[in-house]
């Protein structure tokens, strides 16, 4: 199994849809996990956490199957601007460093 | 807002020449990171270091080097490019770790590198 494991997409959609993200781990020793987002040709920059009870933030919601070692990300009421490649980040088991997924594509569509 | 700086957007060197890619964090940050995205392959990690002198190696260290003199700065080189080199170079920088918690990277613009 692969260390963080995405599916690449694309994923089109069009504006307003609610669509999600799932991302596989295979480090059962991993502690701190994240969503970051990279536009095309910038930098990567931190979406949110993911905290094991789930959190929200605004229309995204990340949640967190330890059992499972899966990760989400839903994404509600889709806009043109959440076009974008996100990343699925894991911590290298309690100590070490984060291991980026290849991301998943989403372009949404008007 | 955290800035970190990388000294170039585009390189284009020659096959053996000496490469330096420098990164320059204005936070005071630990934790200084160099990785390279390739497309199908994503980010992997080259070199870090979680102190001034102090470097660990990451997943794809061969061919590289890094330098950390100073907190703020962290330098990868390339001692002899190779076109397998060609790639985005990412730098990016974090706060000190605790414990188990990890904190946000925060990433440089990036250096696309190209080696003829």
């Amino acid at each position: 199994r692969k260390e963080v494991e995405q599916d690449p997409g694309p994923f089109n959609v069009p504006e307003g849809a609610t669509v999600a993200f799932n991302c596989t781990y295979s480090n059962s020793a991993s502690q701190s996990f994240f969503w970051y987002r990279q536009d095309c040709r910038k930098e990567p920059k931190l979406l949110m956490s993911v905290y094991s009870s789930g959190n929200e933030d605004g229309r995204f919601t990340a949640q967190l199957n330890r059992a499972s070692q899966y990760i989400s990300l839903l994404i509600r009421d889709s806009k043109l601007s959440d076009s974008a490649t996100y990343l699925c980040v894991v911590s290298r088991g309690s100590q070490g460093n984060l291991i980026f997924g290849k991301g998943t594509k989403l372009s949404v569509k008007p | 807002d955290v800035k970190v700086t990388q000294s170039s957007r585009y390189l284009v060197k020659r096959t053996g020449e000496k490469v330096f890619l420098e990164c320059v964090q204005d936070m005071d940050h630990e934790n200084m990171f160099w990785y390279r995205q390739d497309p199908g392959l994503g980010l992997r990690l080259i070199y870090f270091s979680y102190d001034v002198k102090m470097k660990e190696k990451g997943d794809i260290p061969e061919g590289y080097s890094v330098s950390r003199e100073k907190k703020e700065r962290f330098s990868l080189i390339l001692e002899s490019a190779s076109t397998n080199q060609t790639s985005m170079y990412l730098c990016a920088s974090s706060p000190e770790l605790w414990g188990a918690a990890y904190n946000e990277q925060f990433f440089g613009p990036g250096t696309r590198l190209t080696v003829l």
